[in-house]
Order: structure tokens, then sequence, then C-alpha cells
């Protein structure tokens, strides 16, 4: 079965970077778009943008422009995500998914908080 | 500001029906059959319950249903349950960016 297991909670300081990696199995890696979504404490889901595993091709929604990174390693079918400068207003939970036109995988999240 | 609107909360007694509308535009809603619903519990993964507009994933109880006019997407949630309360999230795919959300409606069970 489809599993997307992600990397453990982290705490960070205002202006420092995190890294969030996403581990996929149970599917053929570079055939779907892996979306990064974040969820702040009590808003709804926010789409970070997506990466593209087979050619490493990014579209980054524009509120996050210019401190998002995402990328791949495709011999470990793994994501990643790095969100540089970071703000209180980072603290959220943060997912990876596989979203196609007839499902939807999840990882289980991985909560960072920024905390001085 | 999300892509697509939704309204913040929605509300019915048990047994009744509560439709949620999701409004996009004709570059997303309203020009693909790629209309998603997830289901969200406090603290818990969103469920897909509805994708393609109209369709249910094994083991979504068929009281979940899904359609769409134009630009204006909509879950009905009829014979309302108590295990119903939770957030939905509409979702749509765009020809530019891929997959958009919602902004989220709340449903209580009165």
């Amino acid at each position: 079965q489809v599993q997307l297991v992600q990397s453990g909670a982290e705490v960070r300081n205002p202006g420092a970077s995190v890294r969030v990696s996403c581990k996929a199995s149970g599917y053929t890696f570079t055939r779907d778009y892996m979306y990064w979504v974040r969820q702040a404490p009590g808003q709804g889901l926010e789409c970070m943008g997506r990466i593209n595993p087979d050619s490493g091709d990014t579209n980054y929604v524009q509120n996050f422009q210019g401190r998002v990174t995402m990328t791949r390693d495709t011999s470990i079918t793994t994501a990643y995500m790095e969100l540089s400068r970071l703000t209180y207003d980072d603290t959220a939970m943060y997912y990876c998914a596989r979203l196609y036109s007839s499902g939807a995988d999840w990882g289980q999240g991985t909560l960072v908080t920024v905390s001085s | 500001q999300s892509a697509l609107t939704q309204p913040p909360s929605a509300s019915g007694s048990p047994g009744q029906s509560v439709t949620i509308s999701c409004t996009g535009t004709s570059s997303d809603v309203g020009g693909y059959n790629y209309v998603s619903w997830y289901q969200q519990h406090p603290g818990k993964v969103p469920r897909l319950m509805i994708y393609e507009v109209s369709n249910r994933p094994s083991g979504v109880p068929d009281r979940f249903s899904g359609s769409k006019s134009g630009n204006t997407a909509s879950l009905t949630v009829s014979g309302l349950q108590a295990e119903d309360e939770a957030d939905y999230y509409c979702s749509s795919f765009t020809n530019r960016k891929g997959w958009v959300f919602g902004g989220g409606t709340k449903l209580t069970v009165l």
C-alpha cells in the first residue's frame, strides 16, 4: 500500500530554516507530483507548491516564493521541503501529499514550531 | 485568501441533510471535472471523501455525495450523524498550479 512517511517534529528560532522529508513507498515515485500543504493551528489547508519527482520541476505558490525550496532524491524515493527565514507565523503542521484525480495519499504531518 | 471559496460554517440536526458549496472560476472548478472533497477531524490527516466531482472512494458512506454546476461544486451529507462533525475542504485541479484548496467549512451536528 502507498505510504508517505515524514520526518519528525522540529523547533526552530525565528530567522532559521527547516527541512522536512517525505519518504514515499508503494507506488512509482516519479509518476505523480508531490505537493506540500501546511496547516497553521486552527486554520485551513494551504498549498505551498509541488514538485515533479521525475524532472525535479517545481511550482511554488506566490505566498512562499523566495522562501521555499522543494527537492527530491529519486534513488531513495524521498521528497524534501525547505522553508527559510522562518517567522512565528510559520508554526504549523506541514504535510506532503500525493494528490491526483482519483485519489490522494497524505503523510502523517510534521509539526514545525518557531519559537525563541 | 484561499483559491476556492467555501462558507466558514454549516450545521444540521441528526438525520437532516446539509450542503456545502465551493466556488471557483473557469480556470479550476468550472474547467475540469477534477474536484475533490476532504474531511478532517481535529488532529487528524485529511480523508478523501469525494473525487472527480461525484465519486466516492471505497469505504466512504453513500450518505456523502458531490455535484457541480458551472464554477460551483457542492458536497451534500445526507442523514447527518454525530461523527460527520468535522472540517470539510474542497480541492480543484488548475492548469497552472495543480491542486488548490478551499478555505474549509466547519460542519456542526446540532
